[in-house]
């Protein structure tokens, strides 16, 4: 199975500050990589997919980036509505292993 | 719009069983893979299982393989799981999720879950 790791697992940052997520894979994924937001009580959301294109709908502060093993999520400006935890997911084989999240706070 | 309803969950004892129905509206639902992803209390999620468009074509996360069915009906837009053997392990949130058709693989979609509690 392929393990992806997520760092940090926990994060406090400020309105309006740039924040960036790790994601790193066991092994070469290529650009099978996907970003989740998840908020209490609701479903997760994609955000990005095939690692760096912004699914539709989502602001552009987000963003993606890698191949291989290496991938990072950004957030250039937080907003209120981004404090939430974010995972990662492989999807270039089956099991689809998830990161272990972010938690993103409010500092 | 396109909706995932997940319904099914509830209490179960250890060693019993549940059916976990997820019922789609609002896209095609026989061109989509769909996915079933679980979250136990607090913590992160875990990917399950997955049934290919046709039906034809089923995986399993090595902690489900055996115990764990997933089976879609076409013709009334729902996916199911069913789950035997239950363990306490199992407790989570079940979400039912659809595969993305194309580049990506991702879900893009995502149900707002049903709560299964394993507990004597």
């Amino acid at each position: 199975d392929i393990q992806m790791t997520q760092s940090p697992s926990s994060l406090s940052a400020s309105i309006g500050d740039r924040v960036t997520i790790t994601c790193r894979a066991s092994q070469s994924i290529s650009t099978f990589l996907s970003w989740y937001q998840e908020k209490p009580g609701q479903a997760p959301k994609l955000l990005i997919f095939a690692a760096s294109s912004l699914q539709t709908g989502v602001p552009s502060r987000f963003s993606g980036s890698g191949s291989g093993t290496d991938f990072t999520l950004t957030i250039s400006s937080l907003q209120p509505e981004d404090f939430a935890t974010y995972y990662c997911q492989q999807s270039y084989s089956v099991p689809r292993t998830f990161g272990q999240g972010t938690n993103l706070e409010i500092k | 719009e396109v909706q995932l309803v997940e319904s099914g969950g509830g209490l179960v004892q250890p060693g019993g069983s549940l059916r976990l129905s997820c019922a789609a509206s609002g896209f095609t639902f026989s061109a989509y893979w769909m996915h079933w992803v679980r979250q136990e209390p607090g913590k992160g999620l875990v990917w399950v299982s997955r049934v290919s468009a046709d039906g034809s074509t089923t995986t399993y996360a090595d902690s489900v393989q055996g115990r764990f069915t997933i089976s879609r009906d076409n013709a009334n837009n729902t996916v199911f799981l069913q789950m035997n053997s239950l363990r306490a392990e199992d407790t989570a949130v079940y979400n039912c999720a659809r595969e993305v058709t194309g580049i990506g693989r991702s879900l893009d979609y995502w149900g707002q879950g049903t709560l299964v509690t394993v507990s004597s």
